[in-house]
């Protein structure tokens, strides 16, 4: 079974800039899961999708950040325009639906924005 | 109340010997405990997790021992090899909010 793939993995951009990540999830995965992990921290939730509809966006700054799923599948984030702090890595992962079941992660996009 | 206290920052141990990584948390209604292990350039891997009902949990050389009392829970990885190298994430969730609270890691390296 394939696993979760993300692109590109390293990104380097100037602040005020925009950029997106690519997220594909595991296959028949219904929920997909957008993070942030800023250097010795944990990973922070950003987003939740369950199929192509989003569950949970309360951590993701709005004003900057978009992400979507469309058909259910593949799954996008942008951030416009891209601040100094924003720099971290974006992980993305996915489960089977269903609150408890285990979160598979990609190997992220690290971000840095200069 | 939502926080995870994750201890120690980093920790070196000889090869063969125990790695003891803690957590602590506030919130009661926390009901998952999972730890994470992540190598560098890939995503976190679900290494081991417990539910409040058990005191401890083992699966090969990596134990969870919880301590519902103290609130608190703690990795012990056994015979630690190189391999093991590796930052280590503990985490917590509640039955209500399904959302993973984590904490801050613990990079672990083990000398040869």
């Amino acid at each position: 079974e394939a696993g979760v793939a993300q692109s590109p993995r390293y990104k380097i951009i100037e602040k005020r800039q925009s950029v997106a990540f690519w997220c594909n999830p595991i296959s028949g995965h219904a929920t997909l899961y957008w993070y942030q992990q800023i250097l010795g921290q944990g990973p922070k939730l950003l987003i939740q999708f369950q199929n192509n509809g989003v569950v949970d966006d309360s951590q993701l700054p709005k004003d900057r950040f978009s992400a979507e799923r469309l058909k259910g599948v593949d799954s996008t984030l942008k951030i416009q325009p891209a601040k100094l702090e924003d720099s971290a890595v974006y992980l993305c992962a996915s489960s089977r639906a269903g609150t408890r079941a285990e979160q598979y992660f990609g190997p992220g996009t690290r971000l840095t924005v200069t | 109340q939502q926080q995870v206290k994750q201890s120690p920052q980093s920790l070196i141990v000889q090869k063969g010997g125990i790695s003891i990584i803690n957590c602590a948390y506030e919130n009661t209604a926390f009901d998952y405990f999972p730890w994470y292990q992540q190598f560098p350039g890939k995503g976190p891997a679900l290494l081991i997790a417990i539910r409040p009902d058990v005191s401890e949990k083992k699966e090969g050389r990596f134990t969870i021992s919880f301590n519902k009392s103290a609130k608190q829970f703690s990795l012990h990885i056994m015979d630690s090899q190189p391999g093991d190298s590796a930052t280590y994430f503990c985490a917590a969730r509640g039955d209500s909010n399904y959302q993973l609270i984590w904490g801050a890691g613990t990079k672990l390296i083990i000398k040869p």
